[in-house]
This record gives C-alpha cells, sequence and structure tokens, in this order.
C-alpha cells in the first residue's frame, strides 16, 4: 500500500529566500508522485506530477521537484520565496498498481509562510 | 477556474438531516473522485466513480453514498449527519485514473 510523509506541518521561510518541503514516499510500486497547493478557500491545484519520466519535474510558478529513489523522497523546492506562494502544500502518491484506480494518498500538508 | 464545478458551495444544515454535493466534471473526463477534508482527518479518500460505474472505496461511512449519472455528473449523499461530518467536500474528474486531476472548489458542510 502507497503513503506519504510530509515532513514539517509548518514551514516559515523570508521572502526571496530558498522554498524547501520535504516529502517521503512508500509505494510497493514505481509510485507517480504529486504536490499540489491549496490558497485559503479554494480547491486544489496542481503544481507538478513525476510519472516516471525525468526525475526532475518542474512545474508552475517556478516550483520543481526531485525524485529520488534510493532515499523515497519527492521534496518540493522554488529558489527564491514570493509573498505570493503563501499557502497549504500537499504530496501525494497514486493508487496506479493492481487495482490502478488513479486514487491519490495525501499527506497532512506543509504550511508554507513567507515573511516579508 | 478549474472546469470542475461543485454546489452549492457553502451548506449549513442541523445534525440527523440528509445533503445532497453535487459536481460536475471537466468536459471529456471520464472518472469522478470524491475527498473529504477536515482537520483532523486531513484529505481522505471517499469513492471513486469511473463512467458510470463504482471503481474504488476508500474511507466512506455507510451513511453516505455517492453515483454518477449517464450525463457524468456525480452526487454525493450524506444522510443522518452528525456534528464530525462537517468538512469541505471536494470532486476531482479525470480523463482516467492515472491521478493528476483536477479538483473543484469544494462544498464547505456545517452541520449544527
Amino acid at each position: 500500500a502507497q503513503s506519504v510523509t510530509q515532513l514539517g506541518s509548518h514551514v516559515s521561510v523570508s521572502e526571496g529566500a530558498l522554498v524547501l518541503l520535504r516529502c517521503n514516499y512508500s509505494s510497493s510500486v514505481p509510485p507517480y508522485l504529486f504536490w499540489y497547493v491549496q490558497y485559503p478557500n479554494q480547491g486544489l491545484q496542481l503544481l507538478l506530477k513525476y510519472t516516471s519520466a525525468a526525475t526532475l519535474v518542474k512545474g508552475i510558478n517556478g516550483f520543481e521537484a526531485e525524485f529520488k529513489k534510493s532515499e523515497t523522497s519527492f521534496h518540493l523546492t522554488k529558489p527564491s520565496a514570493h509573498m505570493s506562494d503563501a499557502a497549504e502544500y500537499f504530496c501525494a502518491v497514486s493508487d496506479h498498481g493492481s487495482s490502478n484506480t488513479g486514487k491519490l494518498i495525501f499527506g497532512q500538508g506543509t504550511t508554507l509562510q513567507v515573511k516579508p | 477556474d478549474s472546469g470542475v464545478t461543485q454546489t452549492p458551495k457553502h451548506l449549513i444544515t442541523a445534525t440527523g438531516q440528509r445533503v445532497t454535493l453535487r459536481c460536475s466534471p471537466r468536459s471529456g473526463d471520464l472518472s469522478v473522485y470524491w475527498y473529504q477534508q477536515s482537520l483532523d482527518q486531513g484529505l481522505q479518500f471517499l469513492i471513486q466513480y469511473y463512467n458510470g460505474e463504482e471503481r474504488a472505496k476508500g474511507n466512506i461511512l455507510e451513511r453516505f453514498s455517492a453515483q454518477q449519472f449517464p450525463d457524468l455528473h456525480s452526487e454525493l449523499n450524506l444522510s443522518s449527519l452528525e456534528l464530525g461530518d462537517s468538512a469541505l467536500y471536494f470532486c476531482a474528474s479525470s480523463v482516467q485514473g492515472a491521478g493528476g486531476y483536477t479538483f473543484g472548489s469544494g462544498t464547505r458542510l456545517t452541520v449544527v
């Protein structure tokens, strides 16, 4: 069964600083991995996804993530934080194994605070 | 606008009541997923439909049910509501079961 662990429920950075949000996964099959962002009172928006192609994945709004199989990690980074990046971020793994339903198993989320 | 439409956006109802949440998927998407988001449980998968048929079930209570109609819209029915059912309910759709799908903006249910 797949699972996701997000390290740190709350991350605070200064505007212009590096953003690093950590995600580790567990999967019995080669994983499909995703990062979503949720702004207050809104739905979830897909930032980027890894589906077994390039291990460095670029997404929207300057975010990228690197799939590291040896570390079972899929950390999200952005070189320079902007005030508008303040939101909650969710890492997820897709159930595309034997059941192949495509349902997502989400981590508990990380709230990113950006200080001026 | 994500293309996935959920109605209503907000719903306040009393314990013991029944409500129906509606979801219209993005044009061309055959799969619909329902998720519940609460402070204590996080994002929990409830149920998935694919082209009108139930495909997968998650942590969905027996008091809850769903269906997907021929026009591919879906409804989530919640009955005998309890205070603990207060949450955000999201619908998402995709072309087929491969993740990375599109979420609606959710229905915020408050049970009083």
